[in-house]
């Protein structure tokens, strides 16, 4: 059983505001992840991070900006939400050898 | 780059068995992986395969790895309604940060 969790899991929001996806892991995992999911779609790695105060880049061009300050926490901020940012978006860690990558549940997010 | 290839849809009458077929391009592809996601949830990882295996079983899941071809197959034995579900193939490079390509998933329907 996985212990990474997300809050919130649904949210609906004005466009300009500003939004912060929360994501936690309890079992200490350096390397996190977060991937955007357009509904019936596949996956896209958005950013990652090796450690406290890593962070980078993915796959996917993202206006969103992350954080890594603790270990256990990885939030994802959006400054000035757009309709265009209406997505699930899903956390992940793994294991220190990287074998395993858990997913939390997701935080779907529309932009209205 | 890398790329991860399903087939969209498959539908299979409760107690048959389905196989779930992917591709993919990487030939540094280090390890494989299954995720299943249910309507509104996160990804559950299912099972996984490193590049040097042919075969894995777990309970009513069998994995087979054609590296040849680059051809990965889940297959679930005796099939439930339950299983309903997306199921997503994913690729890792051999690189540290064990970045995923997902496939675009295959949805899985179960017929009673």
């Amino acid at each position: 059983e996985a212990d990474i969790y997300q809050t919130p899991r649904y949210l609906v929001i004005g466009t300009g505001k500003k939004i912060t996806l929360e994501c936690s892991q309890t079992m200490g995992h350096d390397k996190m992840y977060w991937y955007q999911q357009d509904p019936g779609m596949e996956l896209h790695l958005i950013h990652y991070s090796y450690g406290v105060n890593s962070t980078e880049k993915g796959d996917l061009s993202s206006e969103s900006t992350v954080s890594r300050i603790r270990t256990e926490h990885f939030p994802l901020t959006l400054e000035s939400a757009r309709p265009s940012h209406t997505s699930q978006y899903l956390c992940a860690s793994s294991d220190p050898v990287g074998n395993t990558i858990y997913f939390g549940e997701g935080s779907w997010l529309t932009v209205v | 780059g890398e790329d991860v290839e399903q087939s969209l849809f498959l539908s299979v009458r409760e107690g048959d068995s389905s196989v779930i077929n992917c591709t993919y391009t990487d030939s540094s592809s280090t390890y494989l992986y299954w995720y299943k996601q249910e309507p509104g949830a996160g990804l559950q990882l299912l099972t996984y395969i490193f590049s040097n295996m042919d075969m894995k079983q777990d309970q009513r899941l069998t994995v087979l790895l054609n590296k040849k071809d680059k051809h990965l197959s889940l297959r679930i034995a005796d099939t439930q309604t339950g299983d309903s579900a997306i199921y997503f193939c994913a690729e890792s490079d051999s690189g540290s940060a064990r970045q995923l390509t997902f496939g675009s998933g295959t949805q899985l329907t179960v017929l009673p």
